[in-house]
C-alpha cells in the first residue's frame, strides 16, 4: 500500500458524460500527479500540482480539468466523454515539488469505462 | 522527440531462470532513468533510479545498469519468481522538465 487513495476505483458511464476522479496523496506530500494509462498507449503523463498550483502539463486534453484543493486531495474531471477516454487512470504523489529524483508513488488507479 | 523504446514486448520464463529486459531512450537532455514493476490492476512501484553517472544499481534480485553513451538501459531479474509476473516500465526524465517519458513496458510471466 503506497498510502495514495484513489475513489472510486471503478467507474462505467456512457458518451457525452462527465465524471471526477478524486486523489488523497499520502501525509506530508505537496505534490501530485496524473497519468492515464490505455492499452494501446502505455503510460501517459497528464498533470502535476504542487501545494494547490498547476506545475506541469503534459498530455492532456482540453475536455478534462484538474485541481489541487487547500487539504491537497486532488480532482480530475473528464467532461464530454468518449469511449476512447476508457483507461485506468493513476495518480501519484511526492514529497515535495519534484527535482527528477524524488520518488512518486502511485495509487491504485481508477478504472473508468465509457459505453 | 522524445521516446523511451522497450523490448521484448512480452517475456515468458520458468520459475528459477534469470532475464534481462531492454531500454533504449532518445530523451535529451538526459536527467534520470526509473524502472518501474507495476502488477496487473495496480499502481506502478519504482524499482530503482540512475543518474548520468551511475552504471549499475542493484535493489536484491533487480539489478539495472545504463548506458549513457548509447542511451541503453537493462534491468536483469535474477532468480526469478512467480511473483516477478509483472509488466517492466523504463522512464526517463529529461533535464529542466517535469515531464517523464514512458515506454510501453514489457510484460514478464513467470511460469512453475
Amino acid at each position: 500500500d503506497s498510502g495514495v487513495t484513489q475513489t472510486p476505483k471503478h467507474l462505467i458511464t456512457a458518451t457525452g458524460q462527465r465524471v471526477t476522479l478524486r486523489c488523497s496523496p499520502r501525509s506530508g506530500d505537496l505534490s501530485v500527479y496524473w497519468y492515464q494509462q490505455s492499452l494501446d498507449q502505455g503510460l501517459q503523463f497528464l498533470i502535476q500540482y504542487y501545494n494547490g498550483e498547476e506545475r506541469a502539463k503534459g498530455n492532456i486534453l482540453e475536455r478534462f480539468s484538474a485541481q489541487q484543493f487547500p487539504d491537497l486531495h486532488s480532482e480530475l474531471n473528464l467532461s464530454s466523454l468518449e469511449l476512447g477516454d476508457s483507461a485506468l487512470y493513476f495518480c501519484a504523489s511526492s514529497v515535495v515539488e519534484d527535482r527528477s529524483y524524488n520518488e512518486q508513488f502511485f495509487g491504485p488507479g481508477t478504472r473508468l469505462t465509457v459505453l | 522527440k522524445n521516446q523511451v523504446e522497450q523490448s521484448p514486448q512480452s517475456l515468458i520464463i520458468l520459475e528459477g531462470k534469470n532475464c534481462t529486459l531492454q531500454c533504449n531512450y532518445t530523451v535529451s537532455p538526459f536527467s534520470n532513468l526509473r524502472w518501474y514493476k507495476q502488477d496487473t490492476g495496480r499502481g506502478p512501484v519504482s524499482l530503482t533510479i540512475m543518474t548520468f553517472s551511475e552504471n549499475t544499481k542493484s535493489n536484491g534480485r533487480y539489478t539495472a545498469t545504463l548506458d549513457a553513451d548509447t542511451k541503453q538501459s537493462s534491468l536483469h531479474i535474477t532468480a526469478s519468481q512467480l511473483s516477478d509476473s509483472a509488466s517492466y516500465i523504463c522512464v526517463v526524465r529529461p533535464g529542466g522538465s517535469y515531464i517523464p517519458t514512458f515506454g510501453r513496458g514489457t510484460s514478464l510471466i513467470v511460469h512453475p
